[in-house]
C-alpha cells in the first residue's frame, strides 16, 4: 500500500505571507504518460473538502493563483502565496496513481497567527 | 449543476444496522467513479471504497473491507454505503465524492455535504 506523508502537521501563518506544505509518497506516483497522479484539497471548517490541485500542478476550476502545486516521482508541496484569513483549513495530499485505490495524506492544519 | 447530495444525519445503536446514500445529479452518472471518504471527529481523511456505477466494479480499501459493503442503483443516479452492525467506533461523517472513469484524471472534483453518523448506546 502507498503511504502519504504530510509535513508540517500544523502551520500557523501570517496575512500577506507565504507557506508551504511537503507531501511525500512511499511509491513514485509518476505515470508513463508524464503525470504525477498526486492531488491537493482543503476542508474549510465546517465544510466538505475542496480540490485544489490535481495532476501535481493543475489548478481546479476558481481556484486562485495564489494556490500552486509542485513536485515529482514522490516529493510534493502545495504553496500558498500571500496567505488570506479565508485559506484556513485542513489541508490533504491524495495519491491516485493506484486508482481506483486511493490514499490521503494524514493533513496539514493551517491557522493565522 | 453537478451536485452529489447525501441523506441526512443518523443516530444508531450499536449492532443495528444502515445504509446511507449518495444521490448524483446535472452529469452523467454512470461515467464517474463514487467514492466514500471517513472522517472521524477530530481526525483526517481516510479512504473507504470505490465503485463505478457504469458496472458495479467496487474496490475496498483493505481497513474497511468486510466491515462495509458499497453499491449502487444507476437507474435513481445513486450510490450507497451500507453496514450490517454498527459499533461506536463508525461514529464520523462519511463523504462522497466523484471520480472521472475515463482515462483523464481531474480528481475528487465534486464532494457530498457529508453524512454525520453518530452511533451510542
Amino acid at each position: 500500500d502507498i503511504v502519504m506523508t504530510q509535513s508540517p502537521l500544523f502551520l500557523p501563518v501570517t496575512p500577506g505571507e507565504s507557506a508551504s506544505i511537503s507531501c511525500r509518497s512511499s511509491q513514485s506516483l509518476l505515470h508513463s504518460n508524464g503525470y504525477n497522479y498526486l492531488d491537493w484539497y482543503v476542508q474549510r471548517p465546517g465544510q466538505s473538502p475542496q480540490l485544489l490541485i490535481y495532476l501535481g500542478s493543475t489548478r481546479a476550476s476558481g481556484v486562485p493563483d495564489r494556490f500552486s502545486g509542485s513536485g515529482s516521482g514522490t516529493d510534493f508541496t502545495l504553496k500558498i502565496s500571500r496567505v488570506e484569513s479565508e485559506d484556513v483549513g485542513l489541508y490533504y495530499c491524495m495519491q491516485g496513481r493506484h486508482t481506483p485505490a486511493l490514499t490521503f495524506g494524514g493533513g496539514t492544519k493551517v491557522e493565522i497567527k | 449543476e453537478v451536485q452529489l447530495v447525501q441523506s441526512g444525519a443518523e443516530v444508531k445503536k450499536p449492532g443495528e444496522s444502515l445504509k446511507i446514500s449518495c444521490k448524483g445529479s446535472g452529469y452523467s452518472f454512470t461515467k464517474y467513479w463514487i467514492t466514500w471518504v471517513r472522517q472521524m471527529p477530530g481526525k483526517g481523511l481516510e479512504w473507504m471504497g470505490i465503485i463505478f456505477p457504469g458496472d458495479s466494479d467496487t474496490r475496498y480499501s483493505p481497513s474497511f473491507q468486510g466491515q462495509v459493503a458499497i453499491s449502487a442503483d444507476k437507474s435513481i443516479s445513486t450510490a450507497y454505503l451500507q453496514w450490517s452492525s454498527l459499533t461506536a467506533s463508525d461514529t464520523a461523517i462519511y463523504y462522497c465524492a466523484r471520480l472521472y472513469g475515463g482515462s483523464s484524471w481531474s480528481g475528487l472534483d465534486y464532494w457530498g455535504q457529508g453524512t454525520p453518523l453518530t452511533v451510542s448506546s
